[in-house]
């Protein structure tokens, strides 16, 4: 079935640095592509999301561009601050129905 | 905007014990989904309903029980509660043709 294999973590970089946070699927299709936040103590909130090939999600300063040829949607920021802290989870939908298969998600932590 | 709602948002049971999860999609959605988080883990899929038929069913212990009903709530009923059921339990609502699903704030249950 549809999987995605996430960038390790914890991450930890200081206030105004570039991120990126690597994810790589393997799919049957062209699903749709998802990266969720979650902040400390609260739910999943939908950062981004990308539906097809080359297209590129943004959100909050947030993009990652759907590669086919390389099989990555990618989560970068060019200038990341405190308040991005938070666990990241890039996600796709399964074959065939939607639920979502989360990767293993990446702690990121923003020190001023 | 309506975003999904959960109650409770915490929930303390003894081992043994019956849990009841409730969940009210954003208006017009027609999909809702069931989610298991454990501590430091990702987002695992439990069940989902569409028009409020079971639609998919994914490791979801036999203890566990769900239904949506007429007005497109849904209800997760967990029996003989175990303390490894300790998680965060996420529903989620979509309208299944956009792809998106929209994530409550989650219900926090601990068994002592």
């Amino acid at each position: 079935g549809n999987s995605v294999t996430q960038m390790e973590g914890p991450v930890t970089l200081s206030e105004e640095a570039f991120l990126t946070i690597n994810c790589t699927y393997t799919a049957t299709g062209y699903p749709s592509l998802f990266w969720y936040v979650q902040y400390p103590g609260e739910g999943l909130q939908l950062l981004l999301k990308a539906t097809k090939a080359d297209d590129k999600g943004s959100n909050k300063g947030f993009e990652a561009t759907y590669r086919k040829e390389t099989t990555s949607f990618h989560l970068e920021k060019g200038s990341v601050q405190v308040s991005d802290s938070a666990v990241y989870f890039c996600a796709l939908p399964s074959f065939g129905n939607e639920k979502l298969t989360f990767g293993t998600g990446t702690r990121l932590t923003i020190i001023p | 905007a309506a975003g999904v709602i959960q109650s409770p948002r915490h929930l303390i049971k003894e081992k043994r014990e019956t849990a009841t999860l409730k969940c009210y999609p954003i208006p017009r959605h027609d999909t809702v989904y069931w989610y298991q988080q454990g501590p430091g883990q990702d987002p695992q899929f439990l069940i989902s309903f569409y028009e409020k038929m079971q639609s998919d069913k994914g490791s979801i212990p036999d203890r566990f029980s769900a239904q949506q009903f007429s007005d497109y709530h849904s209800e997760l009923n967990m029996s003989s509660l175990e303390l490894g059921d300790s998680a965060l339990y996420f529903c989620a609502s979509s309208w299944v043709s956009a792809g998106e699903q929209f994530f409550g704030p989650g219900t926090r249950l601990t068994v002592l």
